[in-house]
């Protein structure tokens, strides 16, 4: 029972190009959202989060956007950059629950 | 200086061992956590620790048991091992409530390769 969910394992963008990333959360007593980037052999570092009385949170190339009718969230990056290259996670909290994680999805930026 | 170490990085050992992680960090932080990404690739936390006090157990095997000797330290005991314990184990540590930074961030480690065999 997943509460949190990104459902595209890997995403490939040209540099320069406008990354989207995707995330479907279940639990409607979610109220603060974040997401991280984990480079190969480093754990995740927190990016950007978003609390539910907002619907976007911009921070530099980095745009958050949330959808609480939907239960959906995206992570908008522009320009791609090469060193954007990582696993993003988006994770949530809320309710009783603690930080709940999404499966991740894997972004590939070409040159 | 890194915040959230953990060793070793990589472990491989035979089912059935009994083997340890530690974590160490240097935030002057509380509260640790212990999460485990499975071979799912989701991130799940195990144990969370406040001032070396257990205050999250997600009902984990009791073939678990996590040890902190003082705040800054929170060590992870597997008992033998199985198969199914393979997966990377984070360790992690959010700021306390109050300071500046948001509490539900994680300062994680870097991990620690488990493969059992």
């Amino acid at each position: 029972d997943q509460q949190v969910k990104q459902n595209s394992p890997s995403l490939s963008v040209q540099e320069g190009r406008i990354s989207i990333l995707n995330c479907d959360y279940t639990n409607s007593m979610f109220d603060y959202f974040l997401w991280y980037k984990k480079y190969p052999a480093e754990g995740p570092t927190f990016l950007i989060s978003i609390s539910s009385i907002k619907d976007k949170n911009e921070d530099g190339r980095f745009t958050v956007f949330l959808n609480k009718s939907a239960k959906h969230l995206s992570l908008h990056i522009v320009p791609s950059q090469p060193g954007d290259s990582a696993v993003y996670f988006c994770a949530a909290i809320g309710g009783a629950q603690k930080l709940v994680f999404g499966q991740g999805t894997r972004l590939t930026i070409n040159p | 200086d890194t915040a959230v170490s953990q060793t070793p990085k990589y472990l491989v050992t035979q089912m059935g061992n009994d083997k340890s992680i530690k974590c160490e960090q240097n935030l002057g932080h509380d509260t640790m956590y212990w999460y485990k990404q499975d071979s799912k690739k989701f991130l799940k936390i195990m144990f969370s620790y406040n001032n070396k006090e257990l205050i999250i157990n997600e009902t984990v095997p009791n073939r678990f048991s996590p040890k902190s000797p003082d705040k800054a330290h929170l060590n992870l005991h597997i008992n033998s091992l199985e198969l199914g314990d393979s997966a990377v184990y984070f360790c992690a540590s959010p700021p306390p409530p109050g300071t500046s930074g948001i509490q539900e961030t994680q300062y994680f480690g870097p991990g620690t390769r488990l493969l059992v065999l």
